[in-house]
C-alpha cells in the first residue's frame, strides 16, 4: 500500500490549487482518505476526510475554502484549495484512515499509510 | 474540540535508557461499547511523513519494535521507549480519533 501526494506549488494569496494523492495497493473508494498538513517547523493539523459513503468533513480552518473529492476510476483523491492564505503554507500529507466504530457509528480512526507530502507555499 | 496536551516538549535520553512521553486529553476518548481508548501514537523523523506506532492506546502496529509500548490511566496516556536506540530520534505525536475534528498533541522531540 502506497500513497503519493503531488501538486504543491508556490501560489499567491487568494489563489487556488489542487493537490492529488495517487494510491496503489489500496482502493480510495473502499477506504477513508484524509489530508493532514504541517506548517514549517510546526506540528500536525488534520484538515479533511472523505468517508467510503462519500461523506466529507473539514477542519474549521479550511471549511468553505477546501474541498476533498476522489476519482474512483483513477484511484486518486484530491484536495481543491481556494482562497489560499499565507497561513495555509505547509507540507500537505495524504493518508488512509482506518475505519473504526464509536458505538454503532463508523468513523475514521488512526492514519496510515501516509504519503510523502507535497509543499504548498502561499506568498506574494 | 478535544485538546491533546503532550509533555515534555523535548526529551534527551541516553542510548539504552528509557524514554517516557505523556499525553493528556481534555475529554475522555474511551468508548464504553467497545471498551477501547481512541488514541494513537506516531513517530516522525526529519523529512519524513509520520508513521503510526500504536493505536487503541496500547496496540502496537505490525513491524514496530516491541521496545515501544503504550499505556493509559483515565485521560492520561503514555508512550514508553524501553531502551532508546539511535534510530528512535524523532518527534512523537499522540492523536485522538474519538471525535471530529481529529486532533494531535503538539509533539515531543526525542534526542540522544
Amino acid at each position: 500500500e502506497q500513497l503519493v501526494a503531488y501538486g504543491g506549488d508556490l501560489i499567491q494569496p487568494g489563489g487556488s490549487l489542487t493537490l492529488s494523492c495517487a494510491a496503489s495497493g489500496l482502493l480510495v473508494y473502499e477506504n477513508y482518505m484524509t489530508w493532514v498538513r504541517q506548517a514549517p517547523g510546526q506540528g500536525l493539523e488534520w484538515i479533511s476526510i472523505v468517508y467510503t459513503n462519500g461523506d466529507t468533513y473539514y477542519a474549521d480552518s479550511v471549511k468553505g475554502r477546501f474541498t476533498v473529492s476522489r476519482d474512483n476510476s483513477k484511484n486518486i483523491f484530491y484536495l481543491q484549495m481556494n482562497s489560499l492564505r499565507t497561513d495555509d503554507t505547509a507540507v500537505y500529507f495524504c493518508a488512509r484512515s482506518q475505519e473504526v466504530y464509536v458505538g454503532l457509528d463508523a468513523r475514521g480512526g488512526w492514519f496510515g499509510p501516509w504519503g510523502q507530502g507535497t509543499l504548498v507555499t502561499v506568498s506574494s | 474540540d478535544i485538546v491533546m496536551t503532550q509533555s515534555p516538549d523535548s526529551l534527551t535520553v541516553s542510548l539504552g535508557e528509557r524514554a517516557t512521553i505523556n499525553c493528556k486529553s481534555s475529554h475522555s476518548v474511551f468508548d464504553t461499547s467497545s471498551n477501547k481508548n481512541y488514541l494513537s501514537w506516531y513517530q516522525q523523523k526529519p523529512g519524513q511523513p509520520p508513521k503510526v506506532l500504536i493505536y487503541w492506546a496500547s496496540s502496537r502496529e505490525s513491524g514496530v519494535p516491541d521496545r515501544f509500548s503504550g499505556s493509559v490511566s483515565g485521560t492520561d496516556f503514555t508512550l514508553t521507549i524501553s531502551s532508546l536506540q539511535a534510530e528512535d530520534v524523532a518527534v512523537y505525536y499522540c492523536q485522538q480519533y474519538y471525535s471530529t475534528p481529529w486532533t494531535f498533541g503538539q509533539g515531543t522531540k526525542v534526542e540522544i
